[in-house]
């Protein structure tokens, strides 16, 4: 059973507009939450990380809001830009457990140039 | 440079041919763990080790082993591929569990063909 889940497999946004990816998750105990980029032929990269003790996390263009009431996390980039083409994937985790990390299906993001 | 390192990145096989993949960080890092990604199903856990001599189950371990006898290395072995085994392998690596230490680390991905 997938505990998190983003379904919008892919998403494509003009560049210099914003970019929204969404993500949902099952399980109350996950407590930290991270995203990750990947491009073809290289491993996933870690973006940026949210605790559940906050509601935002900003670093440069990328913003992370994690809304606890709706299991709800979202990865927001403005402006866009080409480079950031790639497939994002949305984790979870607990933190006093193992730091094993459950991963969404992931979320293809097409910039247009 | 610190990394991640995977070996082979590619690798074509047959059912019941046992094989290893390796995995090496140079990090110091304690945690390490291997995912495989197959499309629909994003990345899913088959092992994770916290530390050396220490290995558990992720979430997808049947037909897979591991060992961790030295901190730096965590091979995968497949005693007996199978074409369901077919997939995109990935090992990662984080300093350890904890606030500090939960981004994970990801070598470049071995795919991995059983016919």
């Amino acid at each position: 059973d997938q505990q998190v889940k983003q379904n919008s497999p892919s998403l494509s946004v003009q560049e210099g507009r914003i970019s929204i990816l969404n993500c949902d998750y099952t399980n109350s105990m996950f407590d930290y939450f991270l995203w990750y980029k990947k491009y073809p032929a290289e491993g996933p990269t870690f973006l940026i990380s949210i605790s559940s003790i906050k509601d935002k996390n900003e670093d440069g263009r990328f913003t992370v809001f994690l809304n606890k009431s709706a299991k709800h996390l979202s990865l927001h980039i403005v402006p866009s830009q080409p480079g950031d083409s790639a497939v994002y994937f949305c984790a979870a985790s607990v933190l006093t457990g193992a730091n094993n990390l459950f991963f969404g299906t992931g979320t293809r993001l097409t910039v247009i140039p | 440079e610190a990394q991640v390192t995977q070996n082979p990145r590619y690798l074509i096989t047959v059912t019941g041919k046992k094989l290893t993949v390796t995995c090496s960080q140079n990090m110091n890092h304690e945690y390490m763990s291997w995912y495989r990604q197959d499309p629909g199903l994003g990345l899913r856990q088959i092992y994770y080790s916290m530390n050396v001599e220490v290995t558990d189950k992720g979430d997808v371990p049947e037909g897979y082993k591991v060992s961790r006898k030295e901190k730096r290395n965590f091979p995968l072995i497949l005693e007996s591929p199978s074409p369901n085994q077919t997939s995109l392998y990935f090992c990662a690596s984080s300093l350890s569990p904890g606030l500090a230490g939960y981004e994970q680390y990801f070598g470049p991905g071995t795919r991995l063909t059983v016919t």
